[in-house]
């Protein structure tokens, strides 16, 4: 297994504009999360899936912000209308199940001009 | 709600040098303590875990120790190399009362010179 892939690596879009990011966790892995890392500070976390079931959202996660697992396999994080303050860094990591280890993919980097 | 502080960066030593990265949590239950780092260009790693209090978790030569009385997880190594230098970030994971998600610090940035 290669571990936690996430696509695309970079995202640079203009302001008002809808973006999608791909993570495809370590196949065998029931749990996903996903996180945002802005510049200087520690991952906050966003949301995250059992299975294709999204358990639980931050309150980071506005209304702009959506999330799928379909079929439990690879998950996309959907924002639309993208704002200045949404440039940060995605990550996004999986898990067998809750306690254990969270593998991190390489993340995602978002720039909107 | 939970939350972790550790030590403000950067933080230079010279190769062989000790090294203490200083980290504290906030948790209303018994939470899993993490230190994760992050190399120059690549994703978060786990580095080493305690589950409950007094473990000591280790590897790569890094030791913390989950310390309940002072609620406090520090980062130690004996003698740090070039290749060390890193983003370490100190986590907590309270499994019992929420669904596993990890609560991270800021993060240290560590530079080791040689």
């Amino acid at each position: 297994d290669t571990g936690v892939s996430q696509d695309p690596r970079h995202k640079i879009t203009k302001r008002g504009q809808n973006v999608t990011f791909r993570c495809d966790p370590i196949s065998e892995h029931n749990r996903l999360y996903w996180y945002r890392q802005t510049l200087g500070q520690g991952p906050e976390f966003l949301t995250y899936f059992q299975n294709e079931a999204q358990l639980e959202k931050s309150r980071l996660l506005s209304d702009r912000f959506s999330a799928e697992r379909p079929k439990g396999s690879f998950s996309t994080l959907e924002i639309q209308r993208t704002e200045q303050g949404d440039s940060a860094m995605y990550l996004c990591a999986s898990s067998f199940d809750t306690t254990y280890e969270q593998y991190f993919g390489p993340g995602t980097r978002l720039t909107v001009t | 709600g939970d939350s972790v502080t550790q030590m403000e960066g950067p933080v230079t030593l010279s190769e062989e040098a000790f090294l203490t990265i200083n980290c504290t949590y906030t948790a209303t239950g018994y939470p899993s303590l993490f230190w994760y780092v992050q190399y120059p260009g690549e994703g978060l790693q786990l580095l080493l875990k305690a589950t409950k209090a007094d473990d000591k978790g280790s590897n790569k030569g890094f030791e913390a120790t989950y310390r309940k009385e002072t609620t406090s997880f520090h980062l130690e190594k004996g003698s740090v190399q070039v290749s060390d230098s890193a983003v370490y970030f100190c986590a907590l994971s309270d499994y019992g009362g929420s669904q596993g998600n990890l609560i991270f610090g800021k993060g240290t940035k560590l530079s080791v010179k040689p």
